[in-house]
């Protein structure tokens, strides 16, 4: 079974510098989809940024960007030029992708962010 | 666009009583899915519907919970009779069709949070 490990449970990061959160995950599978979902206080879960694991090269979305190592199943999302609205809980998720269709997101427990001005 | 609307957005019930939790997903969205999240724990699938039909109900917990979705088009998650162990945050997503691009994004509601004394 396809397992995501999110070993900080929280961090902190002054307004303007960069945060690196950290995800592994683990599967036998080569054909998958990796995710960061993020959820404000209060509000809705919305996806920040996603990795198709054929691809070689990191995503990017704007202040937001993945070290994507497939090798070492290793999946962190990097937040540069933090801001107060970047203040959420971040979750690291992992899909299958098969023949037969794509299987459930599988989630990691969260890590959750505050940005201090 | 409308976004995947949940409600109540928090209900609070006694051990034993009946609870009934409602999404909408976006229009057209064939695929709709419901996950929960213990406190402090991983958010956990619980079932995927592609129209109308339940496709993986794997993640049910028990046959307290049931599952609806009448024409493929809102759903309901019913529990009944609720236990202290069913309380945590109902999340409910949508996706598109499978055969479009973007099958693989789940776009989520704001969750249902479930208290059960």
């Amino acid at each position: 079974a396809q397992t995501v490990t999110q070993s900080q449970p929280e961090m902190s990061v002054q307004e303007a510098e960069t945060v690196t959160l950290s995800c592994t995950y683990d599967t036998s599978e080569s054909n998958y989809y990796l995710f960061w979902y993020k959820q404000p206080p209060s509000r809705q879960m919305i996806l920040v940024i996603r990795q198709e694991a054929y691809k070689q090269q990191n995503a990017t979305e704007n202040r937001f960007s993945v070290n994507f190592q497939k090798a070492a199943k290793s999946f962190s999302l990097k937040i540069s030029d933090s801001q107060l609205g970047d203040t959420a809980m971040y979750f690291c998720a992992f899909m299958n992708s098969g023949d037969s269709g794509n299987t459930p997101l599988v989630f990691g427990k969260g890590t959750r962010l505050s940005v201090i001005a | 666009e409308a976004g995947v609307t949940q409600f109540p957005s928090h209900s609070v019930i006694e051990k034993g009583q009946t609870v009934t939790l409602r999404c909408d997903p976006i229009s057209g969205h064939d695929n709709l899915y419901w996950y929960r999240r213990v406190m402090g724990k991983e958010i956990k699938f619980l079932l995927h519907f592609v129209k109308e039909s339940k496709q993986d109900e794997s993640g049910m917990p028990n046959n307290r919970f049931l599952a609806e979705r009448t024409g493929g088009t809102y759903s309901t998650l019913k529990v009944q009779p609720a236990e202290l162990e069913d309380s945590g945050v109902y999340f409910c997503a949508s996706s598109q069709d499978p055969r479009h691009s973007g099958a693989n994004v789940l776009t989520f509601g704001a969750g249902s949070r479930l208290t059960v004394l």
